[in-house]
């Protein structure tokens, strides 16, 4: 079993659309938790920290579930520029990555 | 803002012919790392170093080495490329390393074809 488990997609949605992404890790001893983004062909860039009581950030909701060692990002009102790769990051130690989940937003 | 700057940015090597990717930040963190990236898996890391002078086995160091030249620079060397090392390495940098919440800042990438 993969330490960090994402969904891989693609999700293709229109502009305007909610779309979530879930995101589980296998060590309970997790104590940070990030989202990056990655856009083709760069580097992955810090999106948000995620906070044991869910935090937000404009239209990107994060929310943390330490039972069920489960992350979640929202983003809400889609736009063409969300398009890209999003990774779920867990550092219990090192930071282990999620292999990512693919969004495509279309006009 | 430099950030973390890698070069080089693509390299075509031989199998059995060695490199080293260089890696530099001006951020002055105190923590470095160095990942590999690969089609359907997340980052992987190789090597890092907590401090300056300081380095450490990732999860997947066999095939490397590294030398933290100074607190700004780490660099990875490869000393027989083999094909399974084709891939994309990304340096990245952070304030504090082991158990902090800190993030980590990524370099733009190196893309390594090993024939």
């Amino acid at each position: 079993r993969k330490e960090v488990e994402q969904d891989p997609g693609p999700f293709n949605v229109p502009e305007g659309a909610t779309v979530a992404f879930n995101c589980t890790y296998s060590n309970s001893a997790s104590q940070s938790f990030f989202w990056y983004r990655q856009d083709c062909r760069k580097e992955p860039k810090l999106l948000m920290s995620v906070y044991s009581s869910g935090n937000e950030d404009g239209r990107f909701t994060a929310q943390l579930n330490r039972a069920s060692q489960y992350i979640s990002l929202l983003i809400r009102d889609s736009k063409l520029s969300d398009s890209a790769t999003y990774l779920c990051v867990v550092k219990p130690g090192d930071m282990r990555f999620g292999a990512g989940t693919r969004l495509t937003v279309k006009p | 803002n430099a950030g973390v700057t890698q070069t080089p940015k693509f390299q075509v090597l031989k199998t059995g012919q060695s490199m080293t990717l260089q890696c530099a930040q001006d951020m002055n963190h105190n923590s470095m790392y160095w990942y590999r990236q690969d089609p359907g898996m997340g980052l992987r890391l190789i090597y890092y170093s907590a401090s300056e002078g300081t380095t450490d086995k990732g999860e997947v160091p066999n095939g490397y080495n590294v030398s933290r030249l100074n607190k700004r620079e780490f660099s990875l060397r490869l000393e027989s490329a083999a094909p399974s090392q084709t891939s994309v390495y990304f340096c990245a940098s952070s304030d504090i390393g082991g158990h902090s919440n800190q993030p980590q800042h990524f370099g733009d990438g190196t893309r390594l074809s090993i024939l």
